[in-house]
């Protein structure tokens, strides 16, 4: 059974630091996604990784993959009030498509 | 990206009574859709997966007589709360994907309350 474990589930940081939120899991995937949750919404996608070693930024997040360590970090970069949010990662389980999501990091950007 | 429509967006429904979600992938045929639960402060869960024009496949505890999941077409998947209990209420949220290794996109979500 495929599990999804992220930390750390509670991140608040003041604005212009940088901070690291990881990813790991436990079986064979060819795929990681990162999403962004804002209270009372759904999904918004941010990153689709699919290979050893990719990595991928959109202005202030950048995300990466190991799929030898099974380990996806997401970078925030001179973190600003806008991206407080909560961030998930899920893995697709190898053979069935379903995605299994990690616990979630509530990340709290403070002025 | 492509698009997929959730609604209603919030229902409040009395115990006892039945309440239908629907989910439509409006620019793209969807051959998959998962139907996820998400409980406040916690993450997503999946409760089935639906492939139109079969039976859904649900995961190990979910109850396919409570949860009723239709995918009539290929843009169009239905998901029943029957006889619903305040335990049910919860943020309910679809995906649809087109094919195998697509990325499947997800809907506004419902937030069901039952009283």
């Amino acid at each position: 059974e495929l599990k999804v474990e992220q930390n750390p589930l509670f991140l608040s940081m003041q604005e212009g630091k940088n901070y690291t939120i990881y990813c790991n899991y436990s079986t064979t995937s060819d795929r990681l996604y990162w999403y962004r949750q804002d209270p009372g919404k759904s999904l918004e996608s941010l990153f689709v990784l699919l290979s050893n070693g990719a990595v991928k930024q959109e202005g202030r997040l950048m995300a990466s993959l190991d799929t030898k360590a099974r380990l996806s970090t997401l970078h925030i970069t001179a973190a600003v009030h806008d991206l407080s949010a909560t961030y998930f990662c899920a893995v697709v389980n190898f053979g069935n498509e379903k995605l299994t999501f990690g616990t979630g990091t509530r990340l709290t950007i403070i002025p | 990206g492509a698009v997929v429509s959730q609604h209603p967006s919030r229902v409040i429904c009395k115990s006892g009574t039945s309440v239908k979600i629907e989910c439509r992938s409006l620019d793209f045929q969807a051959t998959t859709m998962f139907w996820y639960r998400q409980f406040p402060k916690q993450s997503l869960m999946l409760m089935a997966t639906s492939n139109e024009g079969s039976k859904a496949t649900y995961e190990q505890g979910v109850e396919k007589d409570k949860f009723l999941i239709n995918h009539a077409s290929l843009t169009l998947s239905t998901l029943t709360v029957t006889s619903a209990h305040p335990e049910d209420s919860s943020f309910y949220i679809c995906s649809a994907s087109s094919d195998r290794n697509t990325e499947a996109f997800f809907g506004q979500g419902t937030r069901l309350t039952v009283v």
